[in-house]
Order: structure tokens, then C-alpha cells, then sequence
């Protein structure tokens, strides 16, 4: 079982601040996905990297996948409250059936 | 599409009562999966389905529970006896394929809050 550690746990800024979270593991992995998840709801993916060193953004949101393939960062510019939730990163190995790391959990106050 | 749609939102229920949580995937969709999820845990794999097929089940705790997929658009999953540490949220989440050729991401539905009194 691939083990995947995000950090920070927990997160809590205001408005317009910048935030990255992290997805880190020892192995490789063949895909890497974030979902974010509200409260009440399922996760909803974000994006999927496929390949070391890329790099996605999709709006405020700019997502990398490590060189190497074993790690991930998500980075938010001028966080708005709307991006509260849990960030979930899932990575997907020989398997190709994807495992969760246990989430960031980010408040973004007004 | 209307999207993964799990049944009942919300199931409190005695010690030692069957439940049945239920799921119907997106159309088209080759594999579906039945998660749980704990603020201890975090989400865990209990079991996924290719083409209606049980793939893995190895992530399933006991013998108390049970998964089945009679057809492509229609899951459940059984526990019997239930017990208070059974209490999470179980989803149910469906793929358009995962494999060598890549993984089109999980959708999943909104999850089923059970609590085991």
C-alpha cells in the first residue's frame, strides 16, 4: 500500500492570502490526482498529472507534479472563501486503483 | 447526467441491524467503487467493480460486509450485523476507466452518513 502524507493537516487564512498544500509519498506513482470535498458532499476532482514535472492550473489553482513522480503541490492564489474544503490528493501506482492521503483542510475567511 | 446517486443521505440504525446502502453509477461508467470515510481513517478503498465484476474486496473489514453489482447501473453494499464502529460515511464513486490507459478520474456520489447506535 502506497502511503501519501499531506501537509499542512489543517490551514486557516484570510481572504487573498496565498497557500500551498503538499502530497508526498516514496513511491512512484503513475498518476496523481486532487479532489476537493465540502462539507456534506463527495470529492470533486480537480485535475490529474500524468507526468514528472508537470504542471496544471486551472484558474487561482496551479497544481505540479514532482519530477521524480512520488510528489505533489498545490498552490492557491488570493484564496477567496469559496475554496474552503478538504484537499485530497489520490495517487495511483501499479495498480492504477488510486489511494488517498487523509486531506488538507483549508478555511479561507472573509 | 444526474451524476452518482447514492441512497439514503442519512441511516441511523441499532447495533445488530442489517443495512443496505445503494448506488447507481454513471451510465457508461466501466468501475465503481465503495469507499468509507473516517476522521481517523480518512477514506479507505472497501471494494471496486470492473464491468460488474468484483476486482479487489480486500479492503473490506469483515464478513459483515457485503458488495454486489447485479447489473451496470445498480450497486449495493451490506452489513450484517451493523455495529457502532461501522458509523462513517460511505460513498460510492464510479470511473470511465482505470488501467494502463489511464485513470479518467473518480465522480462520486454525495455519500450515505451512517451512524450505528
Amino acid at each position: 500500500t502506497q502511503l501519501l502524507e499531506q501537509s499542512p493537516q489543517f490551514l486557516s487564512i484570510q481572504e487573498g492570502e496565498n497557500l500551498t498544500v503538499y502530497c508526498n509519498s516514496s513511491s512512484v506513482f503513475s498518476s496523481l490526482q486532487w479532489y476537493r470535498q465540502e462539507p456534506g458532499e463527495g470529492p470533486v476532482l480537480l485535475v490529474t498529472v500524468v507526468t514528472g514535472g508537470e504542471v496544471k492550473k486551472l484558474k487561482r489553482l496551479t497544481f505540479q507534479f514532482g519530477d521524480a513522480r512520488k510528489d505533489s503541490s498545490l498552490h492557491i492564489t488570493a484564496a477567496q472563501p469559496g475554496d474552503t474544503g478538504l484537499y485530497l490528493c489520490a495517487g495511483a501506482g501499479g495498480s492504477y486503483i488510486p489511494t488517498f492521503g487523509r486531506g488538507t483542510s483549508l478555511i479561507v475567511h472573509p | 447526467d444526474a451524476g452518482v446517486i447514492q441512497s439514503p443521505r442519512h441511516e441511523v440504525t441499532e447495533m445488530g441491524q442489517e443495512v443496505t446502502l445503494r448506488c447507481k453509477p454513471i451510465s457508461g461508467h466501466n468501475s465503481l467503487f465503495w469507499y468509507r470515510q473516517t476522521m481517523m481513517r480518512g477514506l479507505e478503498l472497501l471494494i471496486y467493480f470492473n464491468n460488474n465484476v468484483p476486482i479487489d474486496d480486500s479492503g473490506m473489514p469483515e464478513d459483515r460486509f457485503s458488495a454486489k453489482m447485479p447489473n451496470a447501473s445498480f450497486s449495493t453494499l451490506k452489513i450484517q450485523p451493523s455495529e457502532p464502529r461501522d458509523s462513517a460515511v460511505y460513498f460510492c464513486a464510479s470511473s470511465l476507466q482505470v488501467g494502463p490507459q489511464g485513470s479518467s478520474g473518480y465522480t462520486f456520489g454525495s455519500g450515505t452518513r451512517l451512524t450505528v447506535v
